[in-house]
């Protein structure tokens, strides 16, 4: 069955570098998502993708975050200056259309 | 924005029991989702639903637009359905800025 994969698991980084989170969606997927969760709190809608632009995007999605589909695969998550809390996990997501989304494994990122 | 409630906030249950996780939305929606989170993070959507009931497996959902309440269902619980249950509805006006709840956590023990 096919499914979401994202890259890598787990990646630890200091304060002020810049981390590239990678997701691989569905490939007939068209709709792709990128969520958060800090550590024992809800997941946070960060930003949704469509025809390779930004089609709805939360407060939380300033200046520091990017997002970008390179190639015909691979939909990717930039974190510019990463902060402390920014320490968190990293959910990608990829929909056909406007219904069930797949959610990818995650990426566990640790800002020191 | 759409505020989520969900209750039980925890709930423990022996196996073959019937559990009843909820969620109240405040602001109306297309359509709500429900997730499980399994113990280490990753995340299933079980269900998208817009109205009325939806079945799969053990698993139903129900969703009452006019009171802005859904339901999730298990029947015959069994300990592997330990997880966190966790229910998403969209901002008014929007399609995938999804609101998500605290979360259920269920334990089924044996």
């Amino acid at each position: 069955e096919p499914e979401v994969t994202q890259t890598p698991s787990h990646q630890v980084t200091q304060m002020g570098q810049e981390v590239i989170l990678r997701c691989v969606p569905i490939s007939n997927h068209l709709y792709f998502y990128w969520y958060r969760q800090i550590l024992g709190q809800k997941v946070e809608f960060l930003v949704s993708f469509y025809n390779n632009e930004i089609s709805e995007k939360s407060e939380i999605f300033d200046d520091q975050f990017s997002v970008e589909r390179p190639d015909g695969s691979n939909f990717t998550l930039k974190i510019r200056s990463t902060k402390l809390e920014d320490s968190a996990m990293y959910f990608c997501a990829s929909s056909r259309g406007g219904e069930t989304q797949y959610f990818g494994p995650g990426t566990r990122l640790l800002v020191l | 924005k759409n505020e989520v409630e969900q209750s039980p906030q925890n709930l423990t249950a022996q196996e073959g029991e019937f559990i009843t996780i909820n969620c109240s939305y405040s602001v109306g929606i297309s359509a709500l989702h429900w997730l499980q989170q399994h113990p280490g993070g990753g995340i299933v959507s079980l269900f998208m639903l817009s109205s009325g009931k939806k079945k799969h497996g053990r698993l139903i959902a129900t969703i009452n637009i006019q009171e802005k309440h859904s339901s999730l269902h298990i029947t015959a619980s069994h300990p592997r359905d330990s997880a966190v249950y966790i229910c998403a509805v969209p901002r008014a006006g929007t399609a995938s800025k999804l609101t998500f709840g605290t979360g259920t956590r269920l334990q089924v023990t044996l």
